[in-house]
């Protein structure tokens, strides 16, 4: 079965940088995507890719079968849900396959 | 280039009505997603629609139904509502190869009482 893996809740120090890992084991897996979740707003992608990619504080690693979120000098108004996608070919065509998110919290 | 638009962006419907919620995609976006999520919970995947014809469909009872137009809009429909459908709505639309991923609505916010 698909499925992707996150860890439920992630805690970091303002100024850290905090990693939030995935992994999963979806056949046919093309690329990952992170997307950020601040509840009531629309979730909003970060960085995405098959290889390892950044945009500005967010630096995503990426293994075949794994990817990390790394955010930089993290800061309170970071805390939110971050959910890992992983984009795929099936016989059906394309699918997205989404983790069940992590939240994030932050500690001034 | 208008984003994802949800309407309404909130609701109070009673337990057992039905309830209407619609998305209209970024223009060009063919491919249409409707998620919900619950205080707690993660995003929960309903169902996709492409070119009018649903694609995929989550482990929803068949109370969720949901269609889409030529446009590429599309309509969400919750029949008999219960209490536990008290969430936040959201759509997410994305082009033909969908290679650069969704972008998403603001959400309907539906409360049942």
């Amino acid at each position: 079965k698909d499925q992707v893996f996150q860890p439920s809740t992630v805690a970091s120090s303002e100024g850290a940088v905090v990693e939030i890992f995935c992994n999963h084991s979806v056949s046919n897996a093309y690329n990952f995507f992170w997307y950020l979740h601040f509840p009531g707003c629309a979730p909003r992608l970060l960085v995405k890719g098959s290889k390892p990619s950044q945009q500005g504080r967010y630096n995503m690693t990426y293994e075949r079968f794994s990817s990390s979120l790394l955010i930089l000098q993290v800061r309170e108004a970071d805390a939110a849900v971050y959910y890992c996608v992983i984009f795929c070919r099936d016989n059906y065509g394309q699918n997205f396959v989404f983790g069940p998110g992590t939240r994030l919290s932050v500690l001034p | 280039k208008a984003g994802v638009t949800q309407t309404p962006r909130y609701l109070i419907k009673t337990r057992g009505q039905q309830v209407t919620l619609s998305c209209s995609p970024i223009s060009g976006h063919r491919s249409v997603s409707w998620y919900q999520q619950t205080p707690g919970q993660g995003l929960q995947f309903l169902f996709e629609y492409f070119s009018e014809t649903q694609r995929n469909k989550g482990n929803f009872p068949g109370r969720f139904s949901g269609r889409q137009f030529s446009n590429s809009r599309s309509e969400m429909n919750v029949s008999t509502l219960e209490l536990g459908d008290s969430a936040l709505y959201l759509c997410a639309s994305s082009s033909w190869d969908r290679g650069n991923g969704y972008t998403f609505g603001s959400g309907t916010r539906l409360t049942v009482v």
